[in-house]
């Protein structure tokens, strides 16, 4: 069964502290992305990553950054918190080639900022 | 104008209906057209997968994508209470890995 698997489900930080979101699939898929989920905007892109050490800005890159050292495993990370970045975070992977956009997700991790 | 337009809902209807699922969308440079079902607490899972226009048929599931109306439909037949989720539809453009996402529509199917 493939999994997208994400470090935490729950995490609870202050305004200001580094944030650390980790991925990690195992389909050796090639293209990984963060998305970010909230009530009424949808998923929006944050980043994504179609190799190891490359990334490739989304549509809401600012105020977060990622790290790709191994083809398996997607950082997300928020540099200085802040409480407008409290929210719902996805990792998904997908293949390259013809099933491109056929993205797994990982369960999310629900972000809240103090 | 946002690229894909989705109604939020809810949408309640009693189990055994058909549910019809709607999207549009402003670039026509569209050809990859998905639907995701996310159940509560849960990830986005791909549902249904189409290229281009035309129809999709999987078990109680049909996609119709109309290009000319820029417009995509998920159709679910004898609906079940675990049919209720939300269900986002995301366009992709040819040579690209990115998806653009519908803000989802919550379905309530009642027992």
């Amino acid at each position: 069964d493939v999994k997208v698997t994400q470090s935490s489900r729950y995490l609870v930080k202050r305004t200001g502290e580094k944030v650390f979101l980790e991925c990690v699939q195992d389909m050796d898929h090639e293209n990984m992305f963060w998305y970010r989920q909230d009530p009424g905007l949808g998923l929006r892109l944050i980043y994504f990553s179609y190799d190891v050490k490359m990334k490739e800005k989304g549509d809401i890159p600012e105020g977060y950054s990622v790290s790709r050292e191994k083809k398996e495993r997607f950082s997300l990370i928020l540099e200085s918190a802040s409480t407008n970045q409290t929210s719902m975070y996805l990792c998904a992977s997908s293949p390259t080639g013809r099933n491109r956009y056929e993205q797994f997700f990982g369960p999310g991790t629900r972000l809240t900022v103090l | 104008q946002k690229e894909v337009e989705q109604d939020p809902g809810p949408l309640s209807v009693p189990e055994g209906a058909i549910v019809s699922l709607n999207c549009t969308y402003s670039n026509s440079a569209f050809q990859y057209f998905m639907w995701y079902r996310q159940y509560s607490r849960k990830g986005p899972e791909l549902l249904m997968y189409t290229y281009s226009s035309g129809n999709k048929e999987d078990g109680r599931f049909t996609a119709q994508v109309d290009k000319s109306s820029k417009y995509i439909s998920l159709f679910i037949r004898d609906s079940q209470p675990s049919d209720s989720a939300t269900y986002l539809c995301a366009m992709g453009l040819g040579g690209f890995q990115k998806l653009v996402f519908g803000t989802g529509t919550r379905l309530l199917v009642s027992p």
